[in-house]
């Protein structure tokens, strides 16, 4: 069966400080990827997606940036967090099945404080 | 516009009894797919359930089902036999079949549901 990691779990940064948060899949092949943030009490905003390796898709700009060096890595950056960069990150997978009905799975997620 | 409205922020229900969840949504897309995602106090978001904009049929999964009215473009989840583990944010999600971001999922603002023992 397919499972999801992201770690840290949480984490607590300074402004200014660089930002690395890590997700991989284990148990599936050529998975699509995604970076999601969530602020507090709202839904989800995508903030990348990425069909395989090396191929990112960015779908707000801001100062993050997400890198794909493996089939099943996923990695999201920043040089410069800011305050608004603080959130509840969440990475998810999904394999195609048909467009309208694939399916994304999520991981266990990453709480960021940026102080 | 917003794609989905979810316009109950906060739900509350009785152990053992049944709750509907809202949700409508927005897309002039004929190929489309709507997916209701549950978030416990933990964070990690989990599937639930998932109906075709296509499916002849009502979507079920155990103790979940999907009320599709196309035509009232609504995809209410229905939660039958509450328990307290139900307890949790719920979200409903879309993907529109056509055009460049068809791999993007929009979700609503959630809805919060309290079971009470």
């Amino acid at each position: 069966s397919q499972t999801i990691h992201q770690w840290p779990a949480t984490l607590v940064q300074p402004v200014g400080s660089p930002l690395s948060l890590e997700c991989t899949v284990e148990g599936t092949s050529n998975p699509n990827l995604y970076w999601y943030r969530q602020a507090a009490g709202r839904g989800l905003q995508l903030l990348f997606y990425s069909v395989g390796i090396g191929q990112i898709s960015s779908e707000v700009p801001q100062n993050l940036s997400a890198s794909r060096p493996q089939d099943r890595q996923f990695i999201l950056s920043s040089k410069k967090l800011l305050l608004s960069d603080s959130g509840f990150y969440l990475c998810a997978w999904s394999v195609f099945i048909r467009v309208i009905q694939e399916t994304q799975y999520f991981g266990p997620g990453t709480r960021l404080l940026v102080l | 516009a917003q794609k989905i409205t979810q316009t109950q922020p906060g739900m509350f229900v009785q152990e053992k009894e049944a709750v509907t969840l809202d949700c409508t949504y927005d897309t002039s897309d004929p190929s489309y797919g709507l997916f209701w995602y549950k978030q416990p106090s933990s964070g990690e978001m989990i599937f639930l359930i998932y109906q075709g904009s296509y499916d002849q049929q009502n979507a079920t999964e155990g103790r979940y089902s999907l009320n599709f009215q196309k035509a009232r473009k609504s995809a209410n989840l229905v939660i039958s036999a509450s328990q307290l583990g139900d307890s949790a944010m719920y979200f409903c999600a879309m993907r529109e079949g056509s055009g460049g971001s068809n791999y993007k999922l929009t979700f609503g603002k959630g809805t919060l549901l309290t079971v009470n023992p």
